[in-house]
């Protein structure tokens, strides 16, 4: 099955830097999701991007499928952008995700 | 908005009891989806539904079955409750189509003694 490994596993910011973490994949995929993970538990969608650029006030995202990596920008870092951010390629149907990025954004 | 309810926020339950976790989307999506979450392993498929009474095992599906009789709505049943179920739990619905975006549910948190 496909494999899809994210970096980094942690990263600290101070609130207003910028940041990219990354999302390898192993195959060709139809669909790529970048979530957040509150500390709450829940798990917000940020962008469905199987390739191409989008782009969400500070946040961005990039897919090239043909070199199988997917990246998210996150600019002028707030805390609220704290949490565990997860990538998720789908596969026969099902969503194989990233083990995550935790993130955490001093004040 | 797509809209995805768990029935609980946390749980707690004895061993051998059984439990139903249930989730309800109002966006007439046709697949529905059981993960859950442990530290350092990530998120893990239990089950998943294309359509109504329709089931498919997903990674980890011992343990644990499902009920789909209405199109929004989609049961995990733990029939006798272990303590290495205490877990996340994450319903999620999508979409029918070979490129389909996964909304997810609050989760629920449980916890078994």
């Amino acid at each position: 099955g496909i494999q899809v490994e994210q970096s980094p596993p942690d990263l600290i910011l101070q609130e207003g830097a910028n940041s990219t973490l990354r999302c390898n994949f192993s195959d060709s995929v139809n669909n790529l999701q970048w979530f957040h993970q509150n500390p709450w538990g829940q798990l917000i969608n940020l962008f469905y991007i199987p390739s191409g650029t989008k782009q969400n006030g500070r946040l961005s995202a990039t897919t090239v499928a043909t070199e199988r990596y997917s990246l998210l920008y996150i600019s002028s870092s707030q805390t609220t952008d704290s949490g565990v951010y997860f990538c998720a390629v789908e596969e026969g149907g099902k969503l194989i995700f990233g083990q995550g990025t935790e993130l955490s954004v001093k004040p | 908005d797509v809209k995805v309810t768990q029935s609980s926020r946390y749980l707690v339950k004895r061993t051998g009891e059984k439990v139903f976790l249930e989730c309800v989307q109002d966006m007439d999506h046709e697949n529905m989806f059981w993960y859950r979450q442990d530290p350092g392993l990530g998120l893990r498929l239990i089950y998943f539904s294309y359509d109504v009474k329709m089931k498919e095992k997903g990674d980890i599906p011992e343990g644990y079955s499902v009920s789909r009789e209405k199109k929004e709505r989609f049961s995990l049943i733990l029939e006798s409750a272990s303590t290495n179920q205490t877990s996340m739990y994450l319903c999620a619905s999508s979409k029918y189509s070979s490129y389909n975006e996964q909304f997810f549910g609050p989760g629920t948190r449980l916890t078994v003694l």
